[in-house]
């Protein structure tokens, strides 16, 4: 079975600039979560979206937002792009249903310029 | 607030020289302690996930153990491909959703 994947792999934009990011769970995960990690640290919660509908969001501001599909994929968008928001942009899917692990895709590396 | 801290930073090994990498943590109930592997510029690969206070899981040459304050990956005879970053997590009830807590990791070199 394919895991998660995301696209695009990679990404370079400017100051200002609108960004989407994409991610497809692995088949039969109803729950996909957004991390950003930034060079050095471990990945920072953005948002979790379950059955379509958003579950929790993190500490960041409004210009970061998401929504959920009916196939389960996500997309992840970003406005007004800053300098600080260069990082790994990862996906992960859960299967819900007691099972907690949650399983990350390959990410998006975004370069804000 | 939940919180992980794991240690050391960097740790450098000969290969087939075990060694434990420590995550201590501090969370509201826990719902699961999380061990990841990442390779430079790719996504966290799952490797463990312990459930309460005892538990011990085995994969090849790693070993996750759990008390109610830390988690240890023990490494035993490590080879040059195990060198990677480790990352510890921890999920806690706190919020209802599943929002993953992460370490900064551990950057872990094996030489041969």
């Amino acid at each position: 079975d394919a895991g998660v994947t995301q696209s695009p792999t990679h990404l370079i934009k400017t100051r200002g600039q609108h960004v989407t990011l994409r991610c497809s769970p692995i088949s039969g995960h109803k729950s996909v979560s957004w991390y950003q990690q930034v060079l050095g640290q471990g990945p920072q919660f953005i948002f979790q979206y379950y059955e379509k509908e958003e579950r929790g969001r993190g500490n960041f501001p409004d210009r970061f937002s998401a929504r959920q599909f009916p196939n389960y994929s996500s997309e992840l968008n970003v406005n007004a792009l800053l300098l600080g928001d260069s990082a790994l942009y990862l996906c992960a899917s859960r299967y819900a249903g007691g099972q907690e692990t949650q399983y990350f895709g390959p990410g998006t590396r975004l370069l804000v310029l | 607030e939940d919180q992980v801290t794991q240690s050391p930073e960097a740790l450098r090994l000969q290969e087939g020289e075990s060694s434990s990498l420590n995550c201590s943590y501090t969370v509201s109930g826990l719902r699961g302690l999380f061990w990841y592997r990442q390779d430079p510029g790719k996504g966290p690969e799952f490797l463990f996930t312990l459930y309460s206070a005892g538990e011990e899981k085995e994969k090849e040459r790693l070993k996750a153990t759990l008390t109610k304050k830390e988690s240890f990956l023990h490494i035993t005879a490590p080879k040059p491909e195990d060198s990677a970053t480790y990352l510890c997590a921890v999920q806690g009830v706190s919020g209802g959703y599943n929002k993953l807590i992460f370490g900064a990791g551990t950057r872990l070199a094996v030489h041969p």
